[in-house]
């Protein structure tokens, strides 16, 4: 299985919004993208997920290219606070009965004042 | 608490020893992931239950590493005779639904094990 490819480091100054690409060219049509993060020391957070369509919620949005190759997820007002490894995954959909996530090495994301 | 639990949260073993990992899940969760995640790595999948059964236990890496989940809820990952490339964090999450993929897992904050 092919992982999600993510730039290894990234960093964005406080209150600006920070966009975290992610490539997954060989993504399944029933694979879902999901994104987590992991603050240090403390187990991953899910953040969102979505199939072929921009989602949104309380946290951050994510964009899915038409194409489905590949996508953003969008902090709009990043804190201090989410400095962290977001990680992008794929996970197959609710028709197969492997629930795995497929994790990446992710990337670093470092809120500077 | 109303979130994963995971025991202990550090653990030092000498090498050949055996250890095991225990997690609560969230009451009523029917999914429950073990993961290994290595240093500066991102968590790999070792095995997933629905209930009691087992369903899947392709990432565990040996014969060494074993996972249960009898009733159906708290689960114990034992890990005999420990080796240094077994040195890890070992997350635990889980998930509401059966059948449903698309779930968000939910994470204990980890056992960090080290071998000697």
């Amino acid at each position: 299985d092919a992982k999600t490819t993510q730039p290894p480091s990234m960093d964005c100054a406080e209150g600006r919004a920070a966009n975290l690409p992610c490539n997954h060219s060989t993504i399944s049509g029933n694979e879902y993208v999901y994104w987590y993060r992991q603050i240090h020391s403390q187990g991953p957070q899910y953040i969102i997920h979505g199939l072929k369509n921009n989602e949104t919620n309380e946290m951050a949005s994510l964009i899915i290219t038409e194409d489905r190759k590949s996508s953003t997820l969008i902090l709009p007002h990043a804190t201090l606070r989410d400095t962290a490894v977001y990680y992008c995954m794929r996970q197959r959909g609710p028709m197969d009965s492997n629930y795995q996530l497929i994790w990446g090495a992710g990337t670093k994301l470092i809120i500077k004042p | 608490g109303a979130g994963v639990s995971q025991s202990p949260r550090y653990k030092v073993a000498k090498r050949g020893q055996d250890v095991a990992l225990r997690c609560d899940p969230i009451s009523g969760h029917v999914s429950l992931f073990w993961y290994q995640q290595a240093l500066g790595q991102g968590p790999e999948f070792l095995t997933y239950f629905q209930n009691e059964a087992q369903l899947d236990k392709s990432g565990l890496p040996s014969d060494r590493f074993f996972a249960e989940r009898p009733e159906g809820s708290v689960s114990t990952l034992k890990i005999q005779r420990t080796q240094q490339e077994d040195s890890a964090v070992y997350l635990c999450a889980s998930s509401g639904i059966a059948g449903v993929a698309y779930n968000e897992q939910f994470f204990g904050p980890g056992t960090r094990l080290t071998v000697l």
